[in-house]
């Protein structure tokens, strides 16, 4: 069966720190990757996918990157922590074709001093 | 556009009362729709979804939703509310301009009283 995970679980940075947040998945292959965030435990907003190793798509303008070094490896990154990055954030996959019925890890609670 | 709606932020019930939760949608071509459950600190958990058939679709612990083409609606349901169904509720519909992107809605928050 698959599996997702994330780490850490929770953070606390200071503003202007980096930051870098790891999304694997087991038990499958070629998955499409997503990142969210989450605010105020409301809606989401994606902030990149990806479907293919190296192939990144950013849905908003951010001081938040991306990377996909390897198939099932999701990583979300940033240079200089931003008190407005605070928020809950969720990696998802989901087949390449099928349904596309989307599957979340446990998410990582940000907080940014 | 592409859209969900969830138009009630929260919703209220008894336990042992029917639910219902509202999602109503707009999209291009043949709808997938999807219902999400989250609980506090948690990721999102898959319920259930409408791909093409019944239009009443079953889902995991009691859920229910029905597919309402001329409505474009897909209301989430539960014969009878569990105190531990209070949870963060998730609309969903698959992107069809050709991407790999799910649509959510903005959440219904439910809460059953006991």
């Amino acid at each position: 069966s698959q599996t997702i995970h994330q780490w850490p679980a929770t953070l606390v940075q200071p503003v202007g720190s980096p930051l870098s947040l790891e999304c694997t998945v087991e038990g499958t292959s070629n998955p499409n990757l997503y990142w969210y965030r989450q605010a105020a435990g409301r809606g989401l907003q994606l902030l990149f996918y990806s479907v293919g190793i190296g192939q990144i798509s950013s849905e908003v303008p951010q001081n938040l990157s991306a990377s996909r070094p390897q198939d099932r490896q999701f990583i979300l990154s940033s240079k200089k922590l931003l008190l407005s990055d605070s928020g809950f954030y969720l990696c998802a996959w989901n087949n390449r074709v099928g349904t596309d019925t989307q599957y979340f890890g446990p998410g990582t609670r940000l907080t940014v001093l | 556009a592409q859209s969900v709606a969830q138009p009630e932020d929260q919703v209220n019930v008894a336990e042992g009362n029917p639910l219902t939760v509202k999602c109503t949608y707009s999209v291009s071509g043949n709808p997938y729709l999807f219902w999400y459950v989250q609980y506090p600190n948690r990721g999102l958990q898959f319920l259930l979804k409408y791909i093409t058939g019944d239009n009443l679709v079953k889902g995991s612990y009691g859920f229910e939703a029905e597919f309402n083409k001329s409505q474009t609606s897909f209301h989430l349901k539960k014969p009878s509310a569990l105190v531990s169904d209070s949870a963060l509720y998730f609309c969903a519909v698959r992107d069809n301009t050709g991407g790999f992107k799910t649509i959510f809605g903005a959440g219904t928050r439910l809460f059953v009283k006991a």
